[in-house]
């Protein structure tokens, strides 16, 4: 099947820690982001990545990092300098610039985030 | 920049009857308009789209229409089940390549039996 993964489905973390989410996919994208979703709110972008090497921060990106050294994945670390990070984080993927227009934004089934 | 709004917020109707969510949009440079659907606890999933040299598109129960002049596009479903509840998000590309996108907030969308 292809898709978009993301892994834990479910994860605590203690305040103070550093907690990395995965996101896996094989639908051979190059551009894959990430957002988080409080309740009863919209997606807010946090890192975007257009190509293997390069990501650029979105509109949240203080307390968070992302490396994208495979152009499968691209794994988000909430640091402890995020004051806020209980939320729900979805990982997405487009076809990217190679897709020659905007193209179809696809979802993983996201990873939601306590901090204890 | 871009910024979109989505109305209502909550909408109720009884299975079979249709609804309508509308949406707004800021930057007249976008051209591309998805609709996706959220259940509890999951992804949103992609539903339909739209782009801007189109002002109609249907797939089954479902429709978008988009009139580039006023900005403003809306999703139209018909015959509304109880498996449509959910919130559903509208979003408009923003960006030089068009590669990103503004989310509306949502509507929540309950289908009464």
């Amino acid at each position: 099947d292809g898709g978009i993964t993301q892994s834990p489905k479910y994860l605590f973390r203690k305040e103070g820690q550093n907690v990395t989410l995965s996101c896996e996919q094989n639908l051979n994208h190059d551009a894959m982001y990430w957002y988080r979703q409080d309740p009863g709110q919209g997606l807010r972008l946090i890192y975007y990545s257009q190509i293997v090497n390069d990501f650029q921060k979105g509109d949240i990106a203080e307390g968070y990092s992302v490396s994208r050294e495979k152009k499968e994945s691209f794994p988000l670390t909430v640091t402890s300098a995020q004051k806020n990070p209980t939320a729900f984080y979805l990982c997405a993927s487009t076809l990217g610039l190679a897709g020659g227009s905007t193209d179809t934004q696809y979802f993983g089934p996201g990873t939601r985030l306590t901090v204890l | 920049g871009e910024n979109v709004e989505q109305h209502p917020s909550t909408l109720s109707v009884q299975e079979g009857d249709s609804a309508v969510i509308k949406c707004t949009y800021s930057d007249s440079a976008s051209n591309y308009f998805p609709w996706y659907k959220q259940e509890l606890g999951k992804g949103p999933q992609l539903i339909i789209d739209i782009r801007s040299n189109v002002g109609e598109k249907k797939d089954q129960r479902i429709a978008v229409t988009l009139n580039k002049t006023a900005k403003h596009f809306s999703l139209h479903i018909t015959e509304t089940q109880p498996e449509d509840s959910a919130v559903y998000f509208c979003a408009a590309s923003i960006g030089n390549y068009g590669q990103n996108f503004v989310f509306g907030p949502g509507t929540r969308l309950s289908v009464l039996p």
